[in-house]
């Protein structure tokens, strides 16, 4: 079946500074989704990107998908205490069924 | 307001006492699929469903069953709960299946003493 890492594990970030969100996949991706989570609550769906070298954006998020080295990765500019939560790369692995990293928990700090 | 809507959102309970996780979405989804999330293991996929009384195993489906008799609702049962099934699970749809993202509910953490 489809793993997919995600890296750093957790991290914590000075307010008004970047980071970087990897996901790395073992099979070839189809697709990647990218969700938040903030603790104990839903999943709220960030971005799709499909097509290897795509790169979307949502107000300070940024995410690329690189087919070839089978990554995505997240980035947020100028981080903000609403940007707090759990980060989770999402892939496909056939038709009907979307496998998950174990997530990326951010921490923001004033 | 488009949304997936599980019932209840807490429940603490005892070893064999049946319940069932009520999902239901308002958007005529066909996919729908339960998952549950632990921490250092992410989300599973415990059961999925294609659309009407079409169902099928996810990972870790020991343990729990399903049903989709109509295409809004997709209800979770757990026959005779045991406490390796305390986790926060999750209701998801998506209009159909392959390569969408899917819509999540607002989770329902289950304790299984």
């Amino acid at each position: 079946s489809q793993e997919l890492e995600q890296s750093p594990q957790s991290l914590i970030v000075q307010e008004g500074k970047n980071l970087t969100i990897n996901c790395t996949s073992s099979k070839t991706l189809y697709g990647l989704y990218w969700y938040k989570q903030k603790y104990g609550e839903g999943l709220i769906f960030l971005m799709m990107l499909q097509k290897g070298g795509e790169e979307k954006s949502h107000e300070k998020i940024t995410a690329k998908l690189d087919e070839k080295k089978q990554q995505s990765s997240l980035h947020i500019t100028a981080s903000q205490p609403s940007h707090a939560g759990i980060y989770l790369c999402g892939a496909y692995t056939n038709d009907y069924k979307l496998s998950f990293g174990a997530g990326t928990t951010v921490t923001v700090r004033a | 307001e488009a949304q997936v809507t599980q019932n209840p959102r807490y429940l603490i309970t005892v070893t064999g006492k049946k319940l069932t996780v009520t999902c239901s979405q308002n958007m005529n989804h066909e996919y729908m699929s339960w998952y549950r999330q632990d921490p250092g293991l992410g989300l599973r996929q415990i059961y999925y469903s294609m659309n009407v009384e079409v169902t099928d195993k996810g990972d870790v489906p020991e343990g729990y069953k399903v049903s989709r008799k109509e295409k809004r609702n997709f209800p979770l049962i757990l026959e005779s709960p045991s406490p390796n099934q305390t986790s926060l699970y999750f209701c998801a749809s998506s209009p159909k299946q392959g390569y969408q993202p899917q819509h999540f509910g607002d989770g329902t953490r289950l304790s299984i003493l």
